[in-house]
């Protein structure tokens, strides 16, 4: 089983502001096998990026991803208020499947 | 578009089963996958298991298996999950995802991110 270390785990910045986002993989992971998700309270986790670079449908060019091997990260350009939320990583593929623990983006 | 219409709010006693259902509305997952994923109270998001309903092909965590059970009804576009034995750990919100699917060879199956999710059920367990 792969085991995704997301770091940090969590992070307080302030509207406009770039952030990136960690997640390392015990093991090396295909790139196209890598996926972030968006997560607000209350809500289901929404697909923000796949193949570790590709955005979803509708996903706003403000979000981007990146990296290979063993090491991915996910960059917000400039945060808004509604980007306040918890991210995950996911590496997909063949089973199983596994997450991250998550980065909780807060408001500072 | 697809939707994921899952079932209302369970409160279950500890030993018991319960079983959530998940339906594609506004479409068929006939050419997906729907993998289940829970996230316990505060905590981050576990995969369960998943099933490929063309084919019934089920695959389960390891943590889960002998405990859970996914299916699918192909004729209601529906997938089940029922959860066995259960604890008070096992309060949680329960989602089904749709996902894609390719198969690489005789029972080897290459399984796509989870671009559709449904909007989650909350199953309580508690004496």
């Amino acid at each position: 089983e792969i085991v995704l270390t997301q770091s940090p785990g969590t992070l307080s910045l302030s509207p406009g502001e770039r952030v990136t986002l960690s997640c390392r993989a015990s093991q090396s992971v295909s790139s196209r096998s890598l996926a972030w998700y968006q997560q607000k309270p209350g809500q289901a986790p929404r697909l923000l990026i796949y193949g570790a670079s590709s955005r979803a449908t509708g996903i706003p060019d403000r979000f981007s991803g990146s990296g290979s091997g063993t090491d991915f990260t996910f960059s917000i350009r400039r945060l808004e208020p509604e980007d306040f939320a918890v991210y995950y990583c996911q590496v997909y593929g063949n089973s199983p499947i596994t997450f991250g623990r998550g980065t909780r983006l807060e408001i500072k | 578009q697809v939707q994921l219409v899952q079932s209302g709010a369970e409160v279950k006693k500890p030993g018991s089963s319960v079983r959530v259902s998940c339906k594609a509305s506004g479409g068929t997952f006939s050419s997906f996958a729907i993998s289940w994923v829970r996230q316990a109270p505060g905590q981050g998001l576990e995969w369960m298991g998943g099933i490929i309903p063309i084919s019934d092909t089920v695959n389960y965590a390891q943590k889960f298996q002998g405990r859970v059970t996914i299916t699918a009804d192909k004729s209601t576009n529906t997938a089940y999950m029922e959860l066995s034995s259960l604890r008070s750990e096992d309060t949680a919100v329960y989602y089904c995802a749709r996902e894609g699917w390719q198969q690489l060879a005789q029972g080897f199956y290459y399984y796509y991110y989870m671009d559709v999710w449904g909007k989650g059920t909350t199953v309580t367990v508690s004496s």
